[in-house]
C-alpha cells in the first residue's frame, strides 16, 4: 500500500532557530496536508497543499508541494516553545478522502 | 463550536470485553473517519463513512466494526478486546468529497489488559 516517509523522527532545537521536515513518497499524492498533534489532543490542520510547486506560508509555517508530486517540507521559522508537538504530514490520492500519513516528526523546543 | 466530539476519553478494558467508541460531529460533514494511532506511529485509517448509511473498510478494519444511521454520529464497535488494539482512537470529519481537510476529534485513549 502506499507509505509516507516522514523525517526526521525527531528534533531538538533551541527557541529563534529555523526547523524543516520532510515527507516523501513512492506514490503521488493530489493533496498535501501539515498537521500539528498537541498531547492529548487530536491533530490541527496547519497547511493544505493543492498543486505541484505549490508554496503557501500560515504565519512562520511554510510548506510546499514538490513538483514531482511525490514530497512535501514543512518549515518553522524562529521557532517559540509553543511550536512543541509532532507535526505529521499527510497525503491524498484521490477516491473517498483516504488521507496517508506519515509517522510524524517530534519536535522539542528549549527556551 | 462542539467540532468532532469523542466519548469516553479514556477507558480500560480486559481482554475478550466489547465497548463503543462513540463519534459525533455538529458540522453536518457528509465524511467520517476512524483512525487509530500506535505509539511513535502515525494514523491508520480503521473504517470510515461518505454518508449516513454507507461504510467502507480502511486499512485495519479487523476486529471493528462501524454503523452510520445519521450525518452526526459514526460509533465504531470493539465486539472482542485483544491487548493489540490498545491505541488511542481518533475520530475525523470533513465536509464532502475532494475537499480533504479532515477534523479530528480529541482522541480516546484505549487500553486492554
Amino acid at each position: 500500500g502506499q507509505q509516507l516517509n516522514q523525517s526526521p523522527q525527531s528534533m531538538f532545537i533551541q527557541e529563534g532557530e529555523d526547523v524543516s521536515m520532510n515527507c516523501t513518497s513512492s506514490s503521488i499524492f493530489n493533496t498535501w496536508l501539515w498537521y500539528k498533534q498537541e498531547p492529548g489532543e487530536g491533530p490541527v490542520l496547519l497547511i493544505a497543499l493543492y498543486k505541484a510547486g505549490e508554496l503557501t506560508s500560515n504565519g512562520r509555517l511554510t510548506a510546499q508541494f514538490g513538483i514531482t508530486r511525490k514530497d512535501s517540507f514543512l518549515n518553522i521559522s524562529a521557532s517559540i516553545p509553543s511550536d512543541v508537538g509532532i507535526y505529521f504530514c499527510a497525503g491524498h490520492s484521490g477516491g473517498y478522502n483516504k488521507l496517508i500519513f506519515g509517522a510524524g516528526t517530534r519536535l522539542a523546543v528549549h527556551p | 463550536n462542539a467540532g468532532v466530539t469523542q466519548t469516553p476519553k479514556f477507558r480500560i478494558l480486559k481482554i475478550g470485553q466489547s465497548m463503543t467508541l462513540q463519534c459525533t460531529q455538529d458540522m453536518n460533514h457528509n465524511y467520517m473517519y476512524w483512525y487509530r494511532q500506535d505509539p511513535g506511529m502515525g494514523l491508520k485509517l480503521i473504517y470510515y463513512s461518505v454518508g449516513a448509511g454507507i461504510t467502507d473498510k480502511g486499512e485495519v478494519p479487523n476486529g471493528y466494526n462501524v454503523s452510520r444511521s445519521t450525518t452526526e454520529d459514526f460509533p465504531l464497535r470493539l465486539e472482542l478486546a485483544a491487548p493489540s488494539q490498545t491505541s488511542v482512537y481518533f475520530c475525523a470529519s470533513s465536509p464532502q468529497q475532494g475537499d480533504t481537510e479532515a477534523f479530528f476529534g480529541q482522541g480516546t485513549r484505549l487500553t486492554v489488559v
